[in-house]
């Protein structure tokens, strides 16, 4: 099946401790990307990438960090978390922009509370 | 700064009406545009929008561009309760496709 998969899917920290969400694809999408969700400000794209080795920053990418080495896999690192990354995030791929259809899947989403 | 407004924010309707969804769109090196239903849960693909005035249809839905006057609209025929969501409308912008998304409209449709 194709998808998109995050985990951990919920996860409660505390202040300062480094976290890593990671995301994965099994449909070798080149393009993937992380957004922010919170009330009344919508989605807020924090990286994305182009394909391996390509990163670029989104809207809200202040502490946050993306790596991309292998294709399938994009984690999102939080070296010191803070409450105001209390949020749900969602990681998302899609083929290359370009080529056909741009249809982005969204993963399920990871709710993290920052304490 | 890229920006992407839609309106209205909220709008409650009964079941068999038709609705309009708006966006709007100020951004630099305009890509495409697209929208989202996200229900409970991650968004899900309605349309992508490239070109003006070419009018996309999914069943009920229905969607067009402007790009000169630089805005969208998403129109529901005959709304069910199935129907109640958050719609997304992003753009996409450059040649490595930041995405820049409205703050939703949620619609409640009631039967």
């Amino acid at each position: 099946e194709a998808q998109v998969t995050q985990n951990p899917r919920y996860l409660i920290t505390v202040t300062g401790k480094k976290l890593t969400v990671t995301c994965s694809q099994n449909m070798n999408h080149e393009y993937m990307s992380w957004y922010r969700q919170d009330p009344g400000l919508g989605l807020r794209q924090i990286y994305y990438s182009m394909n391996v080795e390509v990163t670029d920053k989104g809207d809200v990418p202040e502490g946050y960090k993306v790596s991309r080495k292998e294709k399938r896999n994009f984690p999102l690192i939080l070296e010191s978390p803070s409450p105001n990354q209390t949020s749900l995030y969602f990681c998302a791929s899609s083929p290359k922009p370009g080529q056909g259809l741009y249809e982005q899947y969204f993963g399920p989403g990871t709710r993290l509370t920052v304490t | 700064e890229d920006k992407v407004v839609q309106s209205p924010l909220s709008l409650v309707v009964h079941e068999g009406d038709t609705v309009t969804l708006n966006c709007s769109y100020e951004v630099t090196n305009f890509r495409s545009l697209l929208w989202y239903k996200q229900e409970k849960k991650a968004p899900t693909f309605l349309f992508m929008l490239t070109s003006s005035g070419i009018e996309k249809k999914s069943g009920r839905l229905s969607s067009i561009l402007d790009k000169k006057e630089l805005f969208s609209i998403l129109n529901i025929t005959a709304t069910q309760t199935g129907d109640s969501a958050v719609y997304l409308c992003a753009v996409r912008t450059g040649a490595n496709s930041k995405l820049t998304f409205g703050k939703g409209i949620t619609l409640s449709v009631r039967p």
